[in-house]
């Protein structure tokens, strides 16, 4: 099936500094790809969707500064979380539908600590 | 409101049991529904993807149903093994491309 490959799987920064998630389809084109994010013992919630060659759609309640979102080719996805806060501390994953199999595929996660 | 539940949001079995985990939609309108499977600290593993005119998808020891009249999907199980302790997501998509709607999850863990 479809692999994303999602990178680094964690990283620990200091507060307001940047941090870019990289999530990349192989093998397979992603016109969308959708952004996640996670807390301890919770479910998934949909941060955005990434739009190749267009601007991402964000959810309610994400803050569209402090998330940017760029799907700059048909395989490449990032998410900068921009002047990080200890609040900004979750794990983020990504997913690209699986063209071969329908259904979608997940990146491995980036556990992000801001210290 | 498009939502889906997951019960039970725990469950601890003794190896060799077969079990059954939930998932129940409120909008039956769906396109399809995924199983997934998350060990801590991972990404999502799918498991089964069950479309919308599918009634279940069979895959090793996994079988996953579908009633959308009544909105509701089942995981089973069977003879379970320390190796399925993980929690267990359902998610539920309405159209083709778009996004998925997840339940909270059913974290498993099968006693040695």
């Amino acid at each position: 099936g479809a692999v994303v490959s999602q990178h680094p799987s964690w990283v620990i920064c200091k507060s307001g500094t940047s941090v870019k998630i990289e999530c990349r389809s192989l093998d397979f084109q992603a016109t969308t790809m959708f952004w996640y994010r996670q807390f301890p013992k919770q479910s998934l919630m949909l941060m955005a969707t990434s739009n190749e060659g267009s601007k991402a759609t964000y959810e309610q309640g994400v803050e569209k500064d402090k998330f940017l979102i760029n799907h700059a080719s048909l395989t490449l996805s990032t998410l900068t979380v921009t002047s990080a806060h200890p609040e900004d501390s979750s794990f983020y994953i990504c997913s690209a539908r699986d063209p071969g199999r329908g259904g979608y595929t997940f990146g491995s996660g980036t556990r992000l600590t801001v210290v | 409101k498009q939502e889906v539940t997951q019960i039970p949001a725990a469950l601890s079995v003794p190896e060799g049991e077969n079990l059954v985990l939930n998932c129940s939609f409120t909008d039956s309108a769906i396109y399809n529904l995924q199983w997934f499977r998350q060990d801590p600290g991972k990404g999502l593993t799918s498991l089964l993807l069950i479309q919308s005119s599918q009634r279940e998808q069979t895959s090793g020891r996994l079988n996953a149903s579908l009633d959308k009249s009544s909105g509701r999907s089942t995981l089973y199980i069977a003879a379970s093994q320390p190796g399925d302790s993980a929690t267990y997501l359902c998610a539920v998509n309405y159209n083709q491309g778009g996004k998925l709607i997840f339940g909270q999850g059913t974290e498993l863990s099968v006693k040695p």
